[in-house]
């Protein structure tokens, strides 16, 4: 069964530091989606930035970039140059190999950045 | 930009009685889900529709029903509401497609007294 695991329950970075959120995930699926969710106080899901499996790059999108390492089924979203505003739940989400669009999420990370 | 609404940002039910969580989505998109989010759980989906009138059950059902009787609504329906249904409930759209995300509506935190 897949599975998306987020080992970090809470994370602290100071602001304009780097940051690396943790994400690992399982699946006997060749072809899959990840994906990198944001999730301020206010409750909605802000999407970061999506990875496919066969993609040969690590995904960038702005200051969030993804470390993809497939031998290794990790997925962890980097940060750069933290911002107070970055201060959120993260979670990591994988697509379901039947091709139905659902997502597998993980347990999330709260990320507090300080001044 | 996609707009996800959902009709309440909060609510507060009494046990027994019936629940209706609405969503509308302004882009046309065919696939709509419902999930819940509970602190140390992440998201777990609910039910997910693929088209006006069609769903499927996801991994958390039980206690829900759904109806989607136009293609940019997608009601979440709690028939008889328990104090376990106390959670915050996120709806989301989508194309569909490998590449495609969910845009996610603002959520609902329901408590069930």
């Amino acid at each position: 069964a897949q599975k998306i695991t987020q080992t970090q329950p809470g994370m602290f970075v100071q602001e304009k530091e780097a940051v690396t959120l943790d994400c690992t995930y399982d699946t006997s699926d060749p072809s899959y989606g990840l994906f990198w969710y944001k999730q301020p106080s206010s409750g909605e899901m802000i999407f970061l930035i999506y990875q496919g499996s066969y993609d040969q790059q690590n995904a960038t999108e702005g200051r969030y970039s993804l470390n993809f390492q497939k031998a290794r089924k990790s997925a962890n979203l980097v940060i750069s140059a933290s911002q107070l505003g970055d201060s959120a739940m993260y979670f990591c989400a994988m697509d379901s190999p039947t091709g139905t669009d659902k997502l597998i999420f993980g347990t999330g990370t709260r990320l507090q950045v300080f001044p | 930009d996609v707009k996800v609404t959902q009709s309440s940002r909060y609510l507060v039910k009494r046990t027994g009685e019936k629940v209706f969580l609405e969503c509308v989505q302004d882009m046309d998109h065919e696939n709509m889900f419902w999930y819940r989010q509970d602190p140390g759980l992440g998201l777990r989906l609910i039910y997910f529709s693929y088209d006006v009138k069609m769903k499927e059950k996801g991994d958390i059902p039980e206690g829900y029903s759904v109806s989607r009787e136009k293609k940019e609504r997608f009601s979440l329906i709690l028939e008889s509401a328990s104090t376990n249904q106390t959670s915050m409930y996120l709806c989301a759209s989508g194309r569909g497609g490998s590449t495609d995300t969910q845009y996610f509506g603002p959520g609902t935190r329901l408590t069930v007294l």
